[in-house]
């Protein structure tokens, strides 16, 4: 299958880290993302791992892979208030012509 | 050059105008895509285009007509549209459609209204 799960909503204080979560069901993915969205804007890449990976570190940004669980993590530390966005995990599938298919995004508020 | 650009960034039509959406990218990239994106919703795929040529269309109406001229523009024409295609329209590109090929980048969309 090809489902991708998140929670829909995240509130955090600034200056707190955050944590993201995804489920992925297809165990033929290759790569996992995490993309943000600001309103009206397009697509950022934020990072990836690899699907051998465990862990990825990348400055404010830790991914964190369980492939026996199928669950997919995003921290960032010391959140600021323009990490408010939609945040988008995603897997590519192999066995789907190596697919992009998305989660339904979380939406992140950072309060001041 | 690391972007990927789309114009216009806005575009109105009636049901029965004929428009296109433009992507252009000047990174090498292979593989060229368009998504369509509904408010508060995830990224739907619409078409792959691969090395020029269309490698999937996820069953898109006919009334979408993607093209390839080279390898670093994609258009989207649009005829006859209805409002609920109204959404905003992401192309994408990446170096490759393989399970080699890392990342995506995204253009910033074209939103489209349908009157």
């Amino acid at each position: 299958g090809e489902d991708v799960e998140q929670s829909l909503f995240l509130s955090v204080r600034e200056g707190d880290s955050s944590v993201i979560n995804c489920t992925y069901t297809d165990s033929s993915s290759t790569y996992l993302y995490w993309y943000k969205q600001e309103p009206g804007a397009g697509l950022q890449l934020l990072t990836y791992i690899f699907s051998n990976m465990d862990m990825k570190q990348d400055q404010r940004l830790t991914v964190l892979l369980n492939k026996k669980d199928k669950h997919l993590s995003l921290r960032i530390a010391d959140t600021q208030t323009g990490d408010s966005a939609i945040y988008f995990c995603a897997e590519k599938i192999k066995a789907a012509g190596n697919k992009l298919t998305f989660g339904g995004g979380t939406r992140v508020l950072v309060k001041p | 050059d690391t972007e990927v650009t789309q114009t216009p960034k806005h575009l109105v039509m009636g049901m029965t105008n004929k428009k296109s959406l433009k992507c252009e990218q000047h990174m090498g990239h292979r593989a060229m895509y368009w998504y369509k994106q509904k408010a508060k919703k995830p990224p739907e795929l619409m078409f792959v285009y691969s090395y020029e040529k269309l490698s999937i269309n996820e069953s898109v109406p006919s009334r979408f007509s993607p093209e390839c001229p080279n390898s670093s523009l994609l258009n989207l024409h649009l005829h006859a549209l209805q409002p609920e295609d109204s959404a905003l329209y992401l192309c994408a590109s990446s170096q490759g459609t393989t399970n080699a090929t890392v990342g995506y980048t995204f253009g910033s969309g074209t939103r489209l209204t349908v009157v």
